[in-house]
């Protein structure tokens, strides 16, 4: 356990659907991030939060919407994906972002059918 | 692109074999850190190396940290089985994110 937990861990959905997976540390973090993790690629930034304020926005579709109501929670809000979007969701948190040790949740497996 | 590289892509050694991999990037970092990832799951800090420092030590992991070459590397000593598992470095070239590469797979035979 890192101390940052995410639900669910797996997640089959329909293109039509909507969804959310959710991410939550007691860590004291200010910084959190989703990362996206496909096969055989790099992680994927898509969204960074630092004090509940969205920093970065790597160009993500808008059918992924992030919520960050307070700094220990994190969420990101799925409809209409593709199947191309399957793949690992990893959260994470830290410090401060980019210059200290992030910690990772141990992710959602999302399947778009 | 910004992300490291990591050499070899997947690697495969006898158990109490050290290993190890290498770690390429391209800009100017502030740290380099080194992630571990067991199958489908989450990422674990492993070590932080700073841009002042040449090599770290924790445990059984040596990392080194060459700037000129912009490179970096991480040693496991006298593996175990259990350290089967995919390794990342992760740069901090500045401002709010890490930049990860795609890993080396390490598999360690009992």
């Amino acid at each position: 356990e890192t101390g940052v937990t995410q639900t669910p861990r797996h997640l089959v959905m329909g293109m039509t659907n909507k969804k959310s997976l959710k991410c939550e540390q007691h860590l004291g973090h200010n910084a959190m991030y989703w990362y996206k993790q496909s096969a055989k690629k790099p992680l994927e930034l898509m969204f960074v939060y630092s004090l509940e304020e969205r920093v970065e926005n790597n160009s993500v579709p808008s059918r992924f919407s992030p919520e960050c109501p307070n700094s220990s929670h994190l969420f990101l809000h799925l409809h209409t994906l593709q199947p191309e979007d399957s793949a690992l969701y990893l959260c994470a948190s830290s410090q401060v972002t980019g210059r200290t040790e992030a910690f990772f949740g141990q992710g959602t497996r999302l399947t778009v059918v | 692109s910004q992300q490291g590289e990591e050499d070899p892509q997947a690697l495969s050694i006898q158990e109490g074999e050290n290993a190890t991999m290498n770690c390429s990037y391209k800009t100017s970092i502030n740290n380099l850190q080194w992630y571990r990832q067991n199958s489908g799951r989450g990422l674990v800090h492993l070590i932080l190396i700073r841009s002042n420092e040449r090599e770290k030590h924790s445990g059984r992991l040596r990392v080194t940290l060459d700037t000129s070459k912009k490179s970096s590397s991480l040693l496991i000593t006298a593996s175990r089985a259990a350290d089967t598992a995919s390794y990342f470095c992760a740069t901090d070239p500045g401002g709010n994110q890490f930049y990860f590469g795609t890993g080396t797979s390490l598999t360690v035979i009992p």
